[in-house]
């Protein structure tokens, strides 16, 4: 049982270029959020999905984009990266909404765009 | 939105100690967690603590909803308890608002 596991663990990027993070839990969760994290502050949500094939906006969507085709994959998407987008990239699950239940996080993504 | 604070932003202590972490919140809440986040940079789950008290260990946590507060109490530190302690509470409809994080340094 890995939990929640997130590819690639580091990487760099060019303004302007494009990639993919993927998310993946084998803990049958039916919701998963993606978040990202400043240095010197908390968490914020991007883009989260309450089950396969739904996806939804967070605080900070912008710049971002999601889907979620498979219920244990969750994808986040920048199509033309920007070094404002440079942050650590969190992934997390939940068997049930976060007003109910808790949210397991994975080992994030540190992102850097030049 | 909903505001979260924690206090104290920084806190040094010698290995032994005991503290209480404080997270302050502006409007009532269905959810709060307590998470430590490493000098690795990972999450850890600590406590889902929407109201009442739970122990673990060494490690305590309270919630009183009604005054929209929550505290953590880490008794006999050790250096691994080191690393930044996030409160975060439910405002989004599926989604957590994190504090800005007490770093705890924990010294031999």
């Amino acid at each position: 049982n890995a939990g929640v596991t997130q590819t690639p663990k580091f990487r760099v990027l060019k303004t302007g270029q494009s990639m993919t993070l993927l998310c993946a839990q084998d803990m049958n969760h039916e919701y998963m959020y993606w978040y990202r994290q400043d240095p010197g502050m908390g968490l914020r949500l991007i883009h989260y999905s309450v089950g396969e094939g739904t996806t939804a906006k967070g605080e900070v969507p912008d710049g971002y984009n999601v889907s979620r085709l498979k219920k244990q994959n969750f994808l986040l998407g920048l199509e033309s990266a920007a070094p404002s987008q440079t942050s650590v990239y969190f992934c997390a699950s939940s068997s049930s909404s976060a007003q109910e239940d808790t949210q397991y996080f994975g080992p994030g993504t540190r992102l850097t765009v030049l | 939105g909903i505001q979260v604070e924690q206090s104290p932003p920084d806190l040094i202590l010698q290995e032994g100690a005991n503290s209480t972490l404080r997270c302050n919140f502006s409007d009532s809440v269905n959810n709060l967690q307590w998470f430590h986040q490493n000098p690795w940079g990972q999450l850890i789950n600590l406590f889902y603590i929407p109201s009442g008290t739970k122990q673990n260990g060494r490690l305590s946590a309270t919630t009183v909803a009604t005054e929209r507060y929550s505290l953590l109490y880490i008794s006999s530190s050790q250096t691994t308890d080191s690393g930044v302690y996030f409160c975060a509470v439910v405002e989004w409809a599926d989604g957590l608002t994190f504090g800005k994080g007490t770093h705890l340094i924990i010294q031999p």
